[in-house]
């Protein structure tokens, strides 16, 4: 499978604990995004990386919350002590960035993850 | 900041019957995207628009990118039961930015 991959799929914690998410973007993209989606609601943006580089966090609330995409591994998403109202579907999603063959720029091409479903007892 | 609106919320629809969705912005974006998110899934990528005034087409599914630059629409045409699900439209101001989502249009087939 060469899409999106996010793990785990669900993923319950006790307040206070630490939550931790993760993706694998498709073979060849270079550029991670992290949106947050509460029920019956829409993508709200959080973060948008590269490798080693973080591009914009200005959805990302100051404190508890931050995200890395390693130059080897995963993107992960870091959610320290966890509260109530932290549960909410999390989304990754991956872009080619620059592409390589055509020298377009495909950023906005987004493929998104099935999700993790953060609950918070 | 930057913000994306919908409408309808929310539509209940007869199979076979044609659906028009619109977004629109404060802001001008110069990409607009349309998705679909079904229950439990991430949302899968639909249309891409590129230029003002570009109408494009996927299947059943017809988009156009407003003149303004501010505005987008989609039309779905013969309604199926299986095109439930909510239809999210996205925008980028620039190619380096950020990608921001509308809140969703939810969409019911009636048999």
């Amino acid at each position: 499978n060469a899409g999106v991959m996010q793990n785990p799929r669900h993923l319950v914690r006790r307040r206070g604990q630490e939550a931790r998410l993760r993706c694998s973007p498709m073979k060849g993209h270079s550029h991670v995004y992290w949106y947050r989606q509460l029920p019956e609601e829409g993508l709200k943006f959080m973060v948008y990386l590269q490798k080693e580089n973080i591009i914009d966090e200005s959805g990302m609330p100051k404190e508890r919350f931050s995200a890395e995409f390693p130059k080897e591994g995963p993107s992960i998403l870091r959610i320290q002590q966890v509260v109530r109202g932290d549960s909410a579907a999390y989304f990754c999603a991956s872009s080619p960035g620059l592409g390589a063959s055509t020298g377009e720029y495909a950023d906005e091409k987004l493929f998104f993850g099935s999700g993790t479903q953060l609950s918070v007892l | 900041g930057q913000q994306l609106n919908q409408s309808p919320q929310s539509m209940f629809i007869q199979e076979g019957e044609d659906v028009s969705m619109n977004c629109t912005s404060s802001s001008i974006f110069n990409t607009w995207l349309w998705y679909k998110q079904d229950p439990g899934e991430g949302p899968v990528l639909l249309i891409a628009l590129y230029k003002a005034g570009e109408l494009t087409s996927n299947g059943r599914l017809t988009a156009q990118f407003g003149i303004t630059r501010k505005d987008s629409f989609l039309n779905i045409s013969a309604s199926i039961p299986s095109d439930v699900g909510i239809y999210f439209c996205a925008g980028q101001r620039t190619s380096y930015d950020k990608v921001i989502f509308g809140p969703g249009t939810s969409l019911s087939v009636i048999p």
